[in-house]
C-alpha cells in the first residue's frame, strides 16, 4: 500500500511566522503535489513537483514556496503566514509513467490555523 | 472557469437505494477520470477511475459511467451504506502530454440515513 504520511495533523500558527509543512512518501512515486482545501471550493493545487529540485506552480502559488531535495520528501513552506491561509493542507503523489500516473495518493491532510 | 464541474454540493440517499453523484467536463482532452471519497479530518481516497476507451467500470458496488459525447460521467453506489456518507470528489486528467495533474471538482456531500 502507498503511504503519504505529512508530518502534522494540525498546527496553529501565528500571523507572520514561516511554517513548514512536510510530506513522504514510500513508493518512490516521481510526482508529488501540494492541495489546499476549502468549503464550497474543492482542491486547488499549490504547488508540485516531478523530481528531485523540480517545481512547478499550480493554480494558487501566491504566498508559498516549496522544496523537493530528496525524491520522498516535499516540503510546502509559507514564507510569511497570514489569516487567509487558514485551510486544510493536502499533500499527494503518483507514479510518473504507465496510466496509473493519473492515480494520485493523498496523505491524512494538516489543518493549519492561523491566528 | 471551471473544467471539471459537480453542480450538487449534496445529496442525501436512504440506505440500500441508489446514489448517483454527477460529473461534467468541459475540456475534451480530458481521457481519464477518477472518483476520490473523502471523510472530514482525512485525505481523499482513490474509489474508482474510468479511461475515455470504455463507457464503464465496476468495482463492487461502485460503478461509474462516462458519456464522452455529453462530456458527463456518475458514479453510481448500490447499495448505499451508511460508511458512504462522505464527500465525493470527481478528477480528470489528460494522460498524453500530462504528467498526471488531476483537475477536481468541488465535491459532493453525500449521507446515506439508516
Amino acid at each position: 500500500d502507498v503511504k503519504v504520511t505529512q508530518s502534522s495533523r494540525y498546527l496553529v500558527k501565528r500571523t507572520g511566522e514561516k511554517v513548514f509543512l512536510e510530506c513522504v512518501q514510500d513508493m518512490d512515486h516521481e510526482n508529488m503535489f501540494w492541495y489546499r482545501q476549502d468549503p464550497g471550493l474543492g482542491l486547488r493545487l499549490i504547488y508540485f513537483s516531478y523530481d528531485v529540485k523540480m517545481k512547478e506552480k499550480g493554480d494558487i502559488p501566491e504566498g508559498y514556496s516549496v522544496s523537493r531535495e530528496k525524491k520522498e520528501r516535499f516540503s510546502l513552506i509559507l514564507e510569511s503566514a497570514s489569516t487567509n491561509q487558514t485551510s486544510m493542507y493536502l499533500c499527494a503523489s503518483s507514479s510518473g509513467t504507465g496510466l496509473r500516473k493519473n492515480i494520485q495518493y493523498f496523505g491524512a491532510g494538516t489543518r493549519l490555523s492561523v491566528l | 472557469d471551471q473544467q471539471v464541474k459537480q453542480n450538487s454540493p449534496s445529496l442525501s440517499v436512504q440506505e440500500g437505494r441508489i446514489s448517483i453523484l454527477n460529473c461534467d467536463y468541459t475540456n475534451s482532452m480530458f481521457d481519464y477520470f477518477l472518483w476520490y471519497k473523502k471523510y472530514p479530518a482525512e485525505g481523499p481516497t482513490f474509489l474508482i477511475s474510468i479511461s475515455s476507451i470504455k463507457d464503464k467500470n465496476e468495482d463492487g458496488r461502485f460503478t461509474v459511467f462516462l458519456n464522452k459525447s455529453a462530456k458527463h460521467l456518475s458514479l453510481h453506489i448500490v447499495p448505499s451504506q451508511p460508511g458512504d456518507s462522505a464527500v465525493y470528489f470527481c478528477a480528470a486528467s489528460a494522460i498524453m502530454g500530462s504528467q498526471g495533474n488531476l483537475i477536481f471538482g468541488k465535491g459532493t456531500k453525500l449521507s446515506v440515513k439508516p
